[in-house]
């Protein structure tokens, strides 16, 4: 079935560091990617998406690029701030039907020192 | 526009009891999709409805249900609660007809404790 592998957690960085995130997807089709973001105590945000390949999904200085060749959809960010610090989860559509449901990854926690 | 509202944030429960949650999705939304979350399991999918109906259902026991009203609203509903079932319950909201497929807004979650 389909599946998301993120990279294991915590990625520890300081402010204004380069940040990646790792994410691989197994899918049948061509499924709509995204990225969630999850603060402490909270739900869950939507971060960015890309529906096809090739697509750059972006917002908050946050980017991720629909990769087909590579099943990747990995995000970067340039300058990353203590604001950041959450727990980041990629994700992708599955589709049955008239149905979608979301399948995620594991995970990562960022913690951004001042 | 209201964002997804779900009651209550937290509750705790003893073994064997039931237990229900309640979500109000975004006004116009159709869709009502619920996932649990734990810290072993990750984010795992339990089920959706769409004008009232059940589309979707993952992968867990017959103890989970749900259901969903006229206007939307959705309850899920645990009966005999064992302790695994402590977890972050997260309810989600989607046109269900258009827009990006897949694309879900999120309610804040509630927190059930199993004791």
């Amino acid at each position: 079935g389909n599946s998301v592998t993120q990279m294991e957690g915590p990625v520890t960085l300081s402010e204004e560091a380069f940040l990646t995130i790792n994410c691989t997807y197994t899918a049948t089709g061509y499924p709509s990617l995204f990225w969630y973001v999850q603060y402490p105590g909270e739900g869950l945000q939507l971060l960015l998406k890309a529906t096809k390949a090739d697509d750059k999904g972006s917002n908050k200085g946050f980017e991720a690029t629909y990769r087909k060749e590579t099943t990747s959809f990995h995000l970067e960010k340039g300058s990353v701030q203590v604001s950041d610090s959450a727990v980041h989860f990629c994700a992708l559509s599955d589709r049955e039907d008239s149905s979608y449901k979301l399948i995620f990854g594991s995970g990562t926690r960022l913690l951004v020192r001042p | 526009k209201a964002g997804v509202t779900q009651t209550p944030r937290y509750l705790i429960k003893t073994r064997g009891q039931q237990v229900t949650l309640s979500c109000s999705p975004i006004s116009g939304h159709r869709s009502v999709s619920w996932y649990q979350q734990t810290p072993g399991q990750g984010l795992q999918f339990l089920f959706e409805y769409f004008s009232e109906t059940q589309r979707n259902k993952g992968n867990f026991p017959g103890r989970f249900s749900g259901r969903q009203f006229s206007n939307s609203r959705s309850e899920m509903n645990v009966s005999t609660l064992e302790l695994g079932d402590s977890a972050l319950y997260l309810c989600a909201s989607s046109s269900g007809t258009s827009g990006i497929s897949g694309e879900l807004f999120f309610g804040e979650g509630s927190r059930l404790t199993v004791l």
